[in-house]
């Protein structure tokens, strides 16, 4: 139940295109749903992040979508970019009691 | 950047060696983690601490031990290392209790032959 499911594993996204990345969870007790960007030999940074009372939020050219009835959020990257490309990891916190990350999604962005 | 140290960054050991990985944060933040990132798994937390020498186990906590001895230092110990510890561990600080964002150190991996 305190699961993250994240997809898919891996993703080729030519420049200017739109990168989507998906993940479910099955704890309705999660209030807190961020995503993380980590680049090779780096620690993850918090790259947006969003709580159940909104479905959608944007910045810049990245967007979380939230459908808190089929416990599913997604991350949009509009317009990707070379500089785009590290692995993007979603999570699900439970007030602070459970911070759990999904497995990650490797993102290659093409010139 | 958060200030977040973690050392050391690379390290090399035999099974059944002691390993102390340290993390020394700047930042007066009351939580610490240690969480290990291995391929298909993402980021599982194995300890955590909510003050000075208050800690709790997390997901993966089996074969490690923890030490929160001032605000500032989180000392993860494997206390007879093996193959399957063969991982890259970050540490991670937050503010408080339902605070939202984790700020990561940059990884210490270790290799245990």
């Amino acid at each position: 139940q305190q699961q993250v499911k994240q997809s898919p594993q891996s993703l080729i996204v030519q420049k200017g295109g739109i990168s989507i990345i998906n993940c479910a969870y099955e704890n309705t007790a999660f209030d807190y749903f961020p995503w993380y960007q980590q680049f090779p030999g780096k620690g993850p940074a918090l790259l947006i992040a969003i709580r159940p009372d909104v479905s959608e939020k944007k910045e810049g050219r990245f967007t979380i979508s939230f459908n808190k009835s089929a416990k599913q959020f997604s991350l949009h990257i509009m317009d990707s970019q070379p500089g785009d490309s590290a692995t993007y990891f979603c999570a699900a916190d439970n007030y602070g009691q459970n911070f759990v990350f999904g497995p990650g999604t490797r993102l290659s962005v093409l010139p | 950047d958060a200030g977040i140290t973690q050392s050391p960054r690379h390290k090399v050991t035999e099974t059944g060696t002691p390993v102390t990985l340290r993390c020394h944060q700047t930042e007066n933040h009351r939580y610490m983690y240690w969480y290990r990132q291995d391929p298909g798994h993402g980021l599982r937390l194995i300890h955590y601490s909510y003050g000075v020498k208050d800690t709790d186990k997390g997901e993966v906590s089996d074969g490690y031990s923890v030490s929160r001895s001032k605000t500032e230092d989180f000392l993860l110990t494997l206390e007879s290392a093996t193959s399957s510890q063969t991982s890259v561990y970050f540490c991670a600080i937050s503010e408080g209790y339902d605070a939202g964002e984790l700020f990561f150190g940059e990884g210490s991996r270790l290799t245990v032959l």
